[in-house]
């Protein structure tokens, strides 16, 4: 079956400006999370939407933040772009997320801001 | 803060070496997990550990979770140059959250 998707996968912005990520999930997960990844930082986890519901959040400012529709894609949007916003956007999606369900990860969103 | 600190950060070894990476952690963990992730993809799982002490074999690689499940290793035996890549642990912890860790970035020279 078809792995997790992510549009686009490059992006370049400019300070200030907003973007909007898209991830879609494998048929029949429920759930997705999305991640920031940076060499100063690893992966950071934003957010994870199960069922439309945003069930956890990470540590991250009101500029972040994600939405999931009822087939499940997810969108994420960062708005009021800063230059350390730069970084690869990763999305995974699981059946359940709970114990031990797998995450599957998307190829990511690299976005540069300058 | 970091929950996970990985090292070495960075290894580069020759073709047919044995190496091995550690995860270390002060916060215990119900299980850890290992990923690969490879340039310009996500990361991939190889294992899960549940058990404090358990060993899990992945063909040439071993994985062991510490007996306070506060800590994992990750043992390549005869390293080969498909085994470079940047191996990520991370740990389940309260409300089926995961917690990585910056990675250990292997390098295998032919």
């Amino acid at each position: 079956k078809a792995g997790v998707t992510q549009t686009p996968r490059y992006l370049i912005k400019t300070r200030g400006q907003q973007v909007t990520l898209s991830c879609s999930p494998i048929s029949g997960h429920r759930s997705v999370s999305w991640y920031q990844q940076t060499p100063g930082q690893g992966l950071q986890f934003l957010f994870e939407y199960f069922s439309e519901t945003q069930r956890n959040k990470g540590n991250f400012p009101g500029r972040f933040s994600g939405r999931q529709f009822s087939n499940s894609r997810s969108e994420m949007n960062v708005s009021t772009l800063e230059l350390g916003d730069s970084a690869l956007y990763l999305c995974a999606s699981s059946l359940t997320l709970a114990g031990e369900d797998t995450q599957y990860f998307g190829p990511g969103t690299r976005l540069t801001v300058l | 803060t970091q929950l996970l600190e990985q090292s070495p950060q960075f290894l580069s070894i020759q073709e047919g070496e044995n190496l091995t990476v550690y995860c270390n952690s002060s916060s215990v963990f119900s299980s850890l997990q290992w990923y690969r992730q490879e340039p310009g993809e996500g990361p991939v799982l190889l294992v899960t550990v549940v058990t404090g002490g358990e060993v899990k074999k992945l063909k040439r690689l071993t994985f062991q979770f510490g007996d306070a499940r506060k800590d994992s290793s990750l043992h390549i035996t005869a390293a080969q140059p498909g085994d470079t890549g940047l191996y990520l642990c991370a740990g389940l912890y309260g409300n089926n959250r995961l917690a990585f860790g910056k990675g250990n970035q292997v390098v295998v020279i032919p």
